[in-house]
């Protein structure tokens, strides 16, 4: 199956710094690629939609200004935390779709990061 | 406004015995439908989907799901469960091109 890369799996940093994060599809070319945060215990709440060439579009409530995404290429989205606050610790996953024939395509996922800010 | 509903937060079953984990769905148009599985500190592996004609899906690891739109449900079934199934299930809804909203999961106990 297709395969999604995130990277770093796991990342610490102090409170006030950015964070990046990585999303990568390695063997196909994806032209959205979504941003999901997942909080202890529940459910992935997606963030924003990340278009290539185009700006993301992001959910109600989600900062755009504290969430930059950019979607520089087919085969990879950034997520960038900016001035992180302990608050913003979480799971943050990615997917990306891979259209088949027009139809929805089933969403691959990425391993996901763990952002942990102090 | 679209919503997936999982309404068991955690079940627990022995080994061999069946599973059902239950999803509704509330959208006006026939949805896609997913269920994912998540094990701890990992991303989600698609267990199966419905896009359209046979009812009755099945997927990998011996898992099927049924939709049923009368009942706006696509709940995931396995006749007998594994002590490696236990992980956290999440059913998801696609519409609009790729834009998947998801349940809040079911946690899935084994008892050997």
């Amino acid at each position: 199956g297709a395969v999604v890369s995130q990277h770093p799996s796991r990342v610490i940093c102090k409170s006030g710094t950015s964070v990046k994060i990585e999303c990568r599809s390695l063997d196909f070319q994806a032209t959205t690629m979504f941003w999901y945060r997942q909080f202890p215990k529940q459910s992935l709440m997606l963030m924003a939609t990340s278009n290539e060439g185009s700006k993301a579009t992001y959910e109600q409530g989600v900062e755009k200004d504290k969430f930059l995404i950019n979607h520089a290429s087919l085969t990879l989205s950034t997520l960038t935390v900016t001035s992180a606050h302990p608050e913003d610790s979480s799971f943050y996953i990615c997917s990306a779709s891979r259209l088949a024939g027009g139809l929805t395509g089933e969403l691959f996922f990425g391993e996901g990061s763990r952002l942990t800010v102090l | 406004a679209q919503s997936v509903t999982q309404p068991d937060i955690h079940i627990t079953v022995s080994e061999g015995a069946s599973l059902e984990l239950r999803c509704n769905y509330s959208y006006g148009a026939t949805p896609y439908l997913f269920w994912y599985v998540q094990s701890p500190g990992q991303g989600l592996q698609l267990l199966l989907k419905y896009f359209s004609g046979d009812t009755l899906v099945q997927g990998i690891k011996g898992f099927e799901a049924e939709f049923k739109r009368s009942q706006s449900s696509f709940n995931l079934r396995k006749p007998s469960v594994h002590w490696s199934d236990a992980a956290e299930y999440f059913c998801a809804v696609g519409y609009n091109f790729n834009k998947f909203y998801f349940g809040s999961g079911t946690k899935l106990n084994v008892k050997p």
